[in-house]
């Protein structure tokens, strides 16, 4: 257990709302992602966090920003939500300061977003 | 772009039978390769990582193999029991920009059968 938590676990929206999902850890990890799993395409990544205010893009970053002003915090936002976005978003850390081979990465429980 | 691929998609055993599953991967310049468990409706739970420069991990009847320059790692399974039945993901860890990126299979669905 690496302490992730996310919020909220489900939530049903409507087409062109925003919606903002919330990760958080308690074990002061400096990197995050932000991924979605869908059928037939596994695992992508949407964002990562290097640290504070440290954010790049990942694959499918198109209709997401991110934010971290918080080390335990990391959110993603859906400026305007579509029906492509419904998915399961999966928050992970990756433990040690050091990009190596010694980098595994920790995932949180999901949450699971419906899109009307 | 790396690609990883899992072979066979689903995979359905009698409990106690020894089984292998299957990974490959088109780059080889990988930092490392992780084994996930994933549980209907569940997050993923690590279970094993194969550092690039190691050949295999080991953990309770879990033994992974990693062959780097053929881009090739197994899961093997010893005595399988019906509370392995789960999807079980490997992913490979590359380094781009200032973090790092692990790129995912789509999964192999294991059931195991009393």
């Amino acid at each position: 257990d690496a302490g992730i938590t996310q919020s909220p676990r489900h939530k049903v929206t409507e087409t062109g709302t925003p919606v903002t999902l919330r990760c958080h850890q308690t074990e002061n990890h400096r990197y995050m992602y932000w991924y979605r799993q869908d059928p037939g395409h596994g695992l992508r990544l949407i964002h990562y966090s290097y640290g504070v205010k440290d954010t790049d893009k990942g694959e499918v970053s198109d209709g997401y920003s991110v934010s971290r002003s918080k080390t335990e915090d990391f959110l993603l936002t859906l400026e305007s939500a579509t029906s492509s976005q419904t998915s399961v978003y999966f928050c992970a850390i990756s433990r040690g300061q050091v990009i190596s081979s010694y980098n595994e990465q920790f995932f949180g429980p999901g949450t699971r977003l419906t899109v009307l | 772009k790396q690609e990883v691929t899992q072979i066979p998609a689903a995979l359905s055993v009698p409990e106690g039978e020894n089984l292998v599953l299957n990974c490959s991967f088109t780059d080889s310049a990988i930092y490392n390769l992780q084994w996930f468990r994933q549980d209907p409706g569940k997050g993923l739970t690590s279970l094993l990582l194969i550092q690039s420069s190691q050949r295999e991990q080991t953990s309770g009847r879990l033994n992974a193999s990693l062959d780097k320059s053929s881009g090739r790692s197994t899961l093997y399974i010893a005595a399988s029991q019906p509370g392995d039945s789960a999807t079980y993901l490997c992913a490979v860890l590359t380094v781009t920009g200032g973090g790092n990126k692990l790129t995912f299979g789509t999964g192999t669905q294991l059931k195991v059968e009393l």
